[in-house]
């Protein structure tokens, strides 16, 4: 069966750390861009970061960038997402999701999330 | 404030069809592919089309994706009270390079 399974949330403070593990199974974890999308509680469906197959790849939204990282051990099947600088507004369902990502048509890109995790909560609180 | 722009909500009785929509711009929707995701109160985001149009694989032909210019468009026909749950559309943004989603939109089946 094909899934992928995160773990790592939990309380933080503002300001604190926390790294967020994202194991995945039952696919050619190498052959697929990874990606973190969150939910901040009762709110929509936020894009954070992706990562290429190969790692030499990474995209941030902005709110994010200089203070999450986003990378990946092939030989571990595991994806990371470390997140630093925490914030009150960082709090959310933070999914790992396996999908793809390329172009097809010169300039004209395909980007999809195929197979999700359960999520896992991370909370920045005082 | 999203970069896509869906209706906070639509409704339609059993058996009929609903239209949710999805509007972008050029450096989203209108060069690159939409996919469609529901979810459930408290579980995770199923995807439902990708590449504006393909079911991937148990996806019921109910569902389907279409695209012009920039906006989007998922068809649900023969609607259920199951199908009861919040959609949103994605895409990637070649301006932003970023991945963007809609706000979502929440469906009742009445």
């Amino acid at each position: 069966e094909v899934q992928v399974l995160e773990s790592g949330g939990g309380l933080v403070q503002p300001g604190g750390s926390l790294r967020l593990s994202c194991v995945a199974s039952g696919f050619t974890f190498s052959s697929d861009a990874m990606s973190w999308v969150r939910q901040a509680p009762g709110k929509g469906l936020e894009w954070v970061s992706v990562i290429s197959r190969s790692g030499g790849s990474t995209y941030y939204v902005d709110s994010v960038k200089g203070r999450f990282t986003i990378s990946r051990d092939n030989s571990k099947n595991t994806l990371y997402l470390q997140m630093n600088s925490l914030r009150a507004e960082d709090t959310a369902v933070y999914y790992c999701a396996k999908g793809e990502m390329g172009v097809r048509i010169i300039g004209y890109y395909y980007y999809y999330m195929d197979v999700w995790g359960k999520g896992t909560t991370v909370t920045v609180s005082s | 404030q999203s970069v896509l722009t869906q209706p906070p909500s639509v409704s339609a009785a059993p058996g009929q069809k609903v239209t949710i929509s999805c509007s972008g711009s050029s450096s989203n929707i209108g060069n690159n592919y939409v996919s469609w995701y529901q979810q459930f109160p408290g579980t995770a985001p199923k995807l439902l089309i990708y590449d504006n149009n393909k079911r991937p694989s148990g996806i019921p032909d109910r569902f389907s994706g279409s695209k012009s210019g920039t906006s989007a468009t998922l068809g649900i026909t023969g609607l259920q009270t199951g199908d009861e749950a919040d959609y949103y559309c994605g895409t990637w943004d070649s301006s932003l390079s970023a991945g963007v989603f809609g706000g979502g939109t929440k469906l009742t089946v009445l």
